[in-house]
């Protein structure tokens, strides 16, 4: 039963434009929701997180927008960098982080 | 601030063994979880120990056990492996155990079973 899924496993954008990566949820009881990035050989880091009270956080080129009546949650990357080339995992937060299967973003020069 | 530190980063143990794994939590931090992380899946919780009890366990089986000492550091403990428990496992420690986007991560362990 996938709690979290991420129905995308790659991405691909190029430099400059904007990348969006999408993140569906079952369970309405969940009332935080994460981003973390993952670089190959390291662990996952946390990027930007929205609360359920809100529909859209913003921190410099990263934007997390939900969708509570859709269950959706999306990550926006604005302008796209190289170094942005990394797994995506969106993530509910109860006590416990439930992950998605992750998006392996490629942004291309 | 010294972050989360793992050890070993690398094993490989034949199916039927043991394994410990080790985590060092960040300064200051008090709860540590732990995650398994299959090829091209997410992590999946496993369970977490907020001083030295644990406090929640994921759909893991008993032979999956695990330890918090009183500096905070942890051990994962693996018996009877089995080739499917092959994956990237990763420690996160927190200051407490809802931890609003205050988990950080160590690098993993990779463990592969033959």
């Amino acid at each position: 039963d996938q709690q979290v899924k991420q129905n995308s496993p790659s991405l691909s954008v190029q430099e400059g434009r904007i990348s969006i990566l999408n993140c569906d949820y079952t369970n309405s009881m969940f009332d935080y929701f994460l981003w973390y990035k993952k670089y190959p050989a390291e662990g996952p880091t946390f990027l930007i997180s929205i609360s359920s009270i809100k529909d859209k956080n913003e921190d410099g080129r990263f934007t997390v927008f939900l969708n509570k009546s859709a269950k959706h949650l999306s990550l926006h990357i604005v302008p796209s960098q190289p170094g942005d080339s990394a797994v995506y995992f969106c993530a509910l937060q109860g006590g416990k982080l439930i992950f998605g299967q992750g998006t392996e973003l490629s942004v291309k020069p | 601030e010294t972050g989360v530190t793992q050890s070993p980063t690398h094993l490989i143990k034949t199916r039927g063994q043991q394994v410990t794994l080790r985590c060092s939590s960040q300064s200051g931090h008090n709860t540590v979880s732990w995650y398994q992380q299959a090829l091209g899946q997410g992590p999946q919780f496993i369970f977490q120990y907020y001083r030295e009890e644990e406090n929640g366990r994921g759909n893991f089986p008993p032979r999956f056990s695990g330890l918090q000492f009183p500096n905070y550091s942890s051990e994962l403990n693996v018996n009877a492996l089995e080739l499917d428990d092959s994956a990237l496992y990763l420690c996160a420690s927190s200051l407490g155990s809802d931890s609003r986007g205050g988990y950080t991560f160590g690098s993993g362990t990779r463990l592969t079973v033959v």
